[in-house]
This record gives structure tokens, sequence and C-alpha cells, in this order.
């Protein structure tokens, strides 16, 4: 079992919907939970981080981080054709210094 | 200022070329990650440094030599490369292992 679990999609929205990314993790332990966006040939780049259960919002993107179910999403709102792209969910624990990547869902914002 | 700088930005290189790595940060973080991306998958973790001492190493094989010089400086060196090598190679750094990653533009390696 991997310890980050995304649905590698495609996952297609028509321009202006809310884009909805989810993530499922198995370490208990795990503290923090990262969201980066990465285009095509691009490297990683930082979306959001959340610590704390319930929601964080920042621009059009809200992360939302259940604890007991062990699940994470990430919200955008008034999808944009530039928000096509791979989105990468990421769990990390201070203990044993460990960070894990999920495998990414490929998001198609739709003109 | 969250910037990772790597260079070269593309390298092709042949199986018996020794060629190395760069990537710089200057945001005082202590932990430096290199990893390996296929396309269409997620970033594979190769090593971690620690206030620059290596802390993890992912079973890499030995024709690549990772190097910390200093808290700043994060080098990968490449020997004897195979064909199946070539893939986007990635240099992230954080405060502190754990903490947010900030990922430099990465090199594209194509070993012929």
């Amino acid at each position: 079992q991997k310890e980050v679990e995304q649905n590698s999609g495609p996952l297609s929205v028509p321009e202006g919907a809310i884009a909805s990314l989810n993530c499922t993790y198995s370490d208990r332990g795990s503290q923090s939970f990262f969201w980066y966006r990465q285009y095509s040939g691009k490297s990683p780049e930082l979306i959001m981080f959340i610590y704390s259960n319930g929601d964080k919002e920042d621009g059009r993107f809200t992360a939302q981080l259940n604890k007991a179910s062990q699940y994470v999403s990430l919200l955008i709102r008034d999808s944009q054709p530039s928000d096509s792209a791979t989105y990468l969910c990421a769990s990390s624990r201070d203990t044993g210094n460990q960070f894990y990547f999920g495998t990414g869902t490929s998001l198609t914002v739709i003109p | 200022d969250t910037e990772v700088t790597q260079t070269p930005k593309h390298l092709v290189m042949g199986m018996t070329n020794k060629k190395s790595l760069k990537c710089e940060q200057h945001m005082g973080h202590r932990a430096m990650y290199w990893y390996k991306q296929k396309a269409k998958k997620p970033p594979e973790l190769m090593f971690v440094y620690s206030y620059e001492k290596l802390s993890i190493n992912e079973s890499v094989p030995s024709r690549f030599s990772p190097e910390c010089p200093n808290s700043s400086l994060l080098n990968l060196h490449l020997h004897a490369l195979q064909p199946e090598d070539s893939a986007l190679y990635l240099c992230a750094s954080s405060r502190a292992v754990a903490d947010t990653q900030y990922f430099g533009p990465g090199t594209r390696l194509t070993v012929l």
C-alpha cells in the first residue's frame, strides 16, 4: 500500500467550474500535508500546505484536511485553462523525517 | 525568496562520461534533496542531506554520487550512466527534513 494515494485521473472540468482533487494517506502519524502543481516538463510548485483539521483558503484554492478519515483534498474554484496540470499531494511526519508524494492527478480545464 | 537554482538546465552525456549537476539555495535551509522524475510519474527520492550530512540514501546505484560541500550547495556526480537514467533531476530544499520543500527548475538529463 502506498503511503499517499491519489486518483491519477485524468480529471476534466469546464472552465469556471470547481475542480476537486482528493488524496488519502495511510500513516496516522503524518502531520503536514502539501499540494504541488506541476506543469508538463516543469518542476513541482508549492500551492498550499495544511497542518490542522478543517479548511484553509488561499485565493481560488481551498485545502481540506480530515485526520480522522485520513483524507486531504484541494478545491480549485473558477477553474481556468491555466490550471491544467498534474497536482501532487504529499505528506510528512517529523518522526523518522518522512516525506511522501502521491502519484499525482492530471487535471484538464476545458475552455 | 523561495528560489532554488539548478545547473545545467539540459545535459546530454554518453555512457562513459563524467558530469555533475549543481543545486544552490540561499534560504538558510538545512535540508536538501535530489529526486529523479520520469515522464508521467511522481518524483522519486534519491538522497537527502540534513545539516550537510547524508541522512537518506534510497538505494541509488553507485553511478550517482551526491556531495554537499556546504549548507547552500548540493551536487550530484554522474559516472557511467545508462540510457534508462535519462530523466528530469530535481533538487529541493526545506528548513528541516519533513518541512515544506521548494523545488528548483530541474535538469533534463539525456544519456546516449
